[in-house]
């Protein structure tokens, strides 16, 4: 089945680590987005890209890198810098056109980050 | 400026009634769609409708159905005979379609909370 796969579940990450977020589709989905969602809260956009080799911040970039090297991948490093990494991420991938109601996105199921 | 506004933080339901999400949405796009999502405490997001601004019926998908009034710019989500696997945070979403990023405007979200 098609889909998009997020690893690990449940991740925790030490003061000044950085940690690196696997999102992985099978749907031949042109664009992959990243959210971050803390608790109670909605959906803030981290980076996302379109095409292979390209991405562009989010509303809430700084902390955050990403690369997409292959049209399957879209890992997200949170990096140091992050000052409050704790959260629930979210990554998801859409078509240009048609698929879930015209370009709505197919998520994964999501990766819970802990600093400790 | 936010795109989507749900004003409903939390709603209390009673098993087999009908239950009505308010979203409201600002755009100066001719050409947008709506979308709902469910998100059980799982995290995982779940597609529920969507409503394209052309579509002139409104959208219904099973028990879900979706009020669509473009000259007030709402597009609230009602769900019909409420079961208690209903219970789950609910986001209201837009995507607009000038845009060329394929990015989605997801509200704050309403949580439901199904009585049996």
């Amino acid at each position: 089945d098609g889909g998009i796969t997020q690893s690990p579940k449940y991740l925790f990450r030490k003061e000044g680590q950085n940690v690196t977020l696997s999102c992985e589709q099978n749907l031949n989905h042109d664009a992959m987005y990243w959210y971050r969602q803390d608790p109670g809260q909605g959906l803030r956009l981290i980076y996302y890209s379109q095409i292979v080799n390209d991405f562009q911040k989010g509303d809430i970039a700084e902390g955050y890198s990403v690369s997409r090297e292959k049209k399957e991948s879209f890992p997200l490093t949170v990096t140091s810098a992050q000052k409050n990494p704790t959260a629930f991420y979210l990554c998801a991938s859409s078509p240009r056109t048609g698929g879930t109601g015209e370009g709505g996105y197919t998520f994964g199921s999501g990766t819970r980050l802990t600093v400790v | 400026a936010q795109k989507i506004t749900q004003t409903q933080p939390g709603m209390f339901v009673q098993e087999k009634e009908a239950v009505t999400l308010d979203c409201t949405y600002d755009t100066s796009d001719q050409s947008y769609g709506l979308f709902w999502y469910k998100q059980p405490s799982s995290g995982e997001m779940i597609f529920l409708i969507y409503q394209g601004s052309y579509d002139e019926q409104n959208a219904t998908e099973g028990r879900y159905s979706l009020n669509f009034q473009k000259a007030r710019k709402s597009a609230n989500l009602v769900i019909s005979a409420s079961q208690l696997g209903d219970s789950a945070m609910y986001f209201c979403a837009m995507r607009e379609f000038s845009s060329n990023d394929y990015k989605l405007s997801f509200g704050a979200g309403t949580t439901v909370t199904v009585r049996a």
